[in-house]
């Protein structure tokens, strides 16, 4: 059993480049989300999917957007990246939204670079 | 708005021994639940311990046990027999009872000295 499943684990953009980051789960979850994390700081929220086919802002939304392709997938973009996007981006699951006593599953992380 | 701290940037502790992870909070929430979350050098987000407000008895798990302090608005853990396998960032989190946005402090880097 996976859990969730990032790709890639590391990436050097140039500014003004565009990337998308990819996650997956094996474990049926219906909600996902999209976190980044910047040095010396906790996990912020950009983006969560509470169920298959809605997608909602979180804390830090500008400059990214997402796709929820199916229940098992959930997709970060950078359309032009800047370097104040270089972070290490943590995609999550769980089984439903609303239910904080559910846990969150994380997946191992993206390091991103932009230069 | 939620806001989490911890006032400890950095603790070091010797192997076996007993280390205590502060970390307060602000909300006007009144049922709401409290996370601890490592983060070894993996990078790996582990869930450590979750404490839901509104039961007075504080979280154990094996080794690691919370004091919960809902007037004071204080979650600190603390790691028993520590290992290490403990060395690892860790993350105090606030969750409101109805959501799942995380509010995160800013981390406690642990180190045990064999």
């Amino acid at each position: 059993n996976a859990g969730v499943t990032q790709t890639p684990k590391f990436q050097v953009l140039k500014t003004g480049q565009s990337m998308t980051l990819q996650c997956a789960q094996d474990m049926n979850h219906n909600s996902m989300y999209w976190y980044r994390q910047d040095p010396g700081m906790g996990l912020r929220l950009i983006y969560y999917s509470a169920s298959e086919g809605t997608t909602d802002k979180g804390e830090v939304p500008n400059g990214y957007n997402v796709s929820r392709l199916n229940k098992r997938e959930f997709s970060l973009r950078l359309e032009s990246a800047a370097p104040s996007q270089t972070s290490v981006y943590f995609c999550a699951s769980s089984p439903d939204w609303g239910l904080a006593e559910e846990t969150q599953y994380f997946g191992p992380g993206t390091r991103l670079l932009v230069l | 708005a939620q806001t989490v701290t911890q006032s400890q940037p950095e603790m070091s502790v010797q192997e076996a021994e007993t280390v205590t992870l502060s970390c307060t909070y602000d909300t006007s929430e009144n049922n709401y639940y409290l996370f601890w979350y490592k983060q070894p050098p993996s990078r790996q987000m582990i869930l450590v311990i979750r404490q839901e407000a509104y039961k007075q008895q504080n979280a154990t798990e094996n080794r690691f046990s919370v004091n919960f302090q809902k007037a004071a608005k204080s979650f600190s853990l603390k790691i028993s027999d520590s290992q290490l396998g403990d060395t690892a960032m860790y993350f105090c989190a606030f969750m409101k009872h109805a959501g799942n946005q995380f509010y995160f402090g800013t981390g406690t880097s642990l180190t045990v000295i064999p």
